[in-house]
């Protein structure tokens, strides 16, 4: 059974800073890993599709390797934003359609 | 191409009452996806449809659950003899089902249910 882990849980920056999110999955027989933002009490933004034979993905300032041998995926924000402060999810796809997610880290970036 | 759709946004029920919510996927996405959400917790997979067909349904997915995509556009989830236990947030996503494998997945705004 696929579990996701992501570190940290919650993250308060001040604006401008660099920052790193962390996803960790138990099987690594992966199709693509899609990472997601989700602002309180809303759907899900998907922000970044990685297929398994991939090992970045960009978007604007946001950045995602994925290293599936090992399980890991990171999701890199570069001079972050107060608009940036939101729950980010990462959900890794095992095949049969079905994305599994992690908790989330959750964001706060202050002016 | 306004993305997926969900109704109602809010829903208040009674314990023991039905409700059904409906999804509109994004237009000519083939799949369609249901998860549930709870508070402080990522979504969860309840159950996906190709076209018209049901493929796969998660445990979580009790017999008071059932959904359907009858022609293969929009889609319903039915809740019966609602419980508290049932108070999430219910998520539908879609994609495009061009990958023989697996693809994008766009999620809609969701539908909060709260059994009081």
């Amino acid at each position: 059974k696929q579990e996701v882990t992501q570190i940290p849980a919650a993250l308060s920056v001040p604006e401008g800073e660099n920052l790193v999110l962390n996803c960790s999955f138990t099987d690594s027989a992966i199709y693509n890993l899609q990472w997601f933002r989700q602002d309180p009490g809303k759907g899900l933004t998907s922000l970044l599709l990685i297929q398994s034979s991939q090992r970045e993905q960009t978007s604007g300032r946001l950045n995602a390797s994925l290293d599936k041998s090992s399980g890991r995926s990171t999701l890199y924000i570069a001079a972050s934003q107060p608009g940036d402060s939101a729950t980010y999810l990462c959900a890794p796809n095992t095949g049969f359609q079905k994305l599994v997610f992690g908790t989330g880290t959750r964001l706060l970036v202050s002016p | 191409d306004t993305g997926v759709s969900q109704n109602p946004r809010h829903k208040i029920t009674k314990r023991g009452q039905n409700v059904t919510f409906r999804c509109d996927p994004i237009s000519e996405h083939n799949r369609l996806y249901w998860y549930r959400q709870t508070l402080g917790q990522g979504p969860e997979f309840l159950t996906y449809f190709q076209n018209e067909a049901q493929l796969e349904k998660s445990r979580l997915l009790s017999d008071r659950f059932s959904a359907e995509r009858p022609k293969g556009s929009f889609s319903t989830l039915e809740i019966q003899r609602t419980e508290q236990g049932d108070s999430a947030m219910y998520l539908c996503a879609s994609s495009s089902g061009t990958k023989k494998s697996s693809d994008e997945q766009y999620f809609g705004p969701g539908t909060r249910l709260t059994v009081t």
